[in-house]
């Protein structure tokens, strides 16, 4: 069974629409986040959710809204797309919250990635 | 605030010659390590990771790398490439609040036949 799941893997579409991505993991971790890769490969954190909870947002535009239904889902709300959002969009899970010091409860299970092309 | 270097963006290594992956970070505390491969059109699998005791950590696929506090570095090294482990290598530092990890800018291993 594939830990952290995303759907869907390839995703293309036009500018201007709105677009879902779904994640979900069977770990029973408490903590799932999304990262974006960009056109250069750079990774980095959109997102963070604890029990549901938004722990962190990176600066992302408001066009982007995530959403988690439970603490096994973590889906990604795209609106009003545009052509810099095209991306790889990782979605990954840990079991628990980073509390001020290094744990191994913390490691994160990445899922397959997204990738978004907005024409 | 804590950063990751990764120095060389590609490296090319023929098939069966030694591997080694820079990896330069800061990080205000006790940092936690990780090398991640993303093999094409593929998710992110982590290779090794760093937490404490021993400076010399095994990972999957015959990689090892060296936590050397002094140097801030933490390189991965495999004695013997295979043709399979050409990929994007990224080396992470964490985490931070909401177990944010700060990747590095990735090196691309090619390897020739």
């Amino acid at each position: 069974d594939t830990a952290v799941s995303q759907t869907p893997k390839y995703l293309v579409t036009q500018m201007g629409n709105d677009k879902s991505i779904k994640c979900e993991q069977n770990l029973g971790h408490d903590t799932m986040y999304w990262y974006k890769q960009d056109s250069k490969k750079f990774l980095k954190i959109m997102f963070s959710y604890n029990n549901k909870e938004l722990i962190i947002n990176e600066t992302v535009p408001n066009r982007f809204s995530p959403k988690s239904p439970d603490k096994a889902h973590l889906n990604l709300h795209i609106n009003s797309l545009e052509l810099g959002d095209s991306a790889v969009y990782f979605c990954a899970s840990s079991q628990d919250i980073w509390a001020g010091r290094p744990s191994t409860n913390t490691e994160a299970f990445f899922g397959q990635g997204t990738r978004l092309t907005v024409v | 605030a804590q950063s990751v270097t990764q120095p060389d963006i590609h490296i090319t290594v023929s098939e069966g010659a030694s591997l080694e992956l820079r990896c330069n970070y800061s990080y205000g505390a006790t940092p936690y390590l990780f090398w991640y491969v993303q093999s094409p059109g593929q998710g992110l699998q982590l290779l090794l990771k760093y937490f404490s005791g021993d400076t010399l950590v095994q990972g999957i696929k015959g990689f090892e790398a060296e936590f050397k506090r002094s140097q801030s570095s933490f390189n991965l090294r495999k004695p013997s490439v295979h043709w399979s482990d050409a990929a994007e290598y990224f080396c992470a530092v964490g985490p931070a609040a909401g177990n944010k990890l700060t990747f590095g800018g990735g090196t691309r291993v090619l390897v020739k036949p």
